[in-house]
């Protein structure tokens, strides 16, 4: 089966610009997330989607990060304005309802400067 | 608060010989545990996983083992290859998380030809 699909693969950008993610999870996966991970650290969990319905969005910084997924499928991140704490690897990841393993994308790799 | 804790941020160990991945998590209801490995610009890939019913698991040259009590859970890869060397995630989950995983911060194994 075909892997998660994410662009762009690297992306640059200076403070409060915006920019956007996009993710295209495997077929029949109905849940999609999008991790943050900064360097040295682990990936720590933006938002989760069942379908197209948010199932937790707590850990999102709602004021300059937006996501949504369309349709059920494809999924879109923004942020706007960024700012240089935002450069991280955003990387999408889905899950086939019954499993608990992730597939993650390649990530994008963000860096603001 | 971290939840899930590796310890370690690095490990070099000689081509052949046992790599021993550590990780220590907090938080009791963790029902699963999963290892990712991570290579340079590519997004984790699932490893290997354990249920908090099993004290271990094995698949080829690794096995994971589960202390509950001591909430600690090991990694281990005999014997070790050049190709092993990436970062390793710990990470954890229960069903009253919706299923999210909790990463660690990775160790990154060195496997010396």
């Amino acid at each position: 089966e075909a892997g998660v699909a994410q662009s762009p693969r690297y992306k640059i950008i200076e403070k409060r610009q915006s920019v956007a993610f996009w993710c295209n999870p495997i077929s029949g996966h109905a849940t999609l997330y999008w991790y943050q991970q900064i360097l040295g650290q682990g990936p720590k969990l933006l938002i989760q989607f069942q379908n197209n319905g948010v199932v937790d969005d707590s850990q999102l910084p709602k004021d300059r990060f937006s996501a949504e997924r369309l349709k059920g499928v494809d999924s879109t991140l923004k942020i706007q304005p960024a700012k240089l704490e935002d450069s991280a690897v955003y990387l999408c990841a889905s899950r086939r309802e019954g499993l608990i393993g992730y597939t993650f994308g390649s990530g994008t790799r963000l860096t603001v400067v | 608060d971290q939840q899930v804790k590796q310890n370690s941020p690095s490990l070099s160990v000689q081509e052949g010989r046992i790599s021993i991945l550590n990780c220590d998590y907090t938080n009791s209801m963790f029902d699963y545990f999963l290892w990712y490995k991570k290579y340079p610009a590519e997004g984790p890939t699932f490893l290997i996983s354990i249920s908090s019913i099993k004290d271990k698991n094995e698949d080829g040259r690794f096995t994971v083992f589960l202390n509950k009590s001591a909430k600690h859970l090991s990694l281990h890869i005999v014997p070790s290859q050049p190709g092993d060397s990436a970062v390793y995630f710990c990470a954890a989950s229960f069903s009253g998380s919706a299923r999210q995983l909790t990463f660690g911060s990775g160790t990154q194994l060195t496997v010396l030809p």
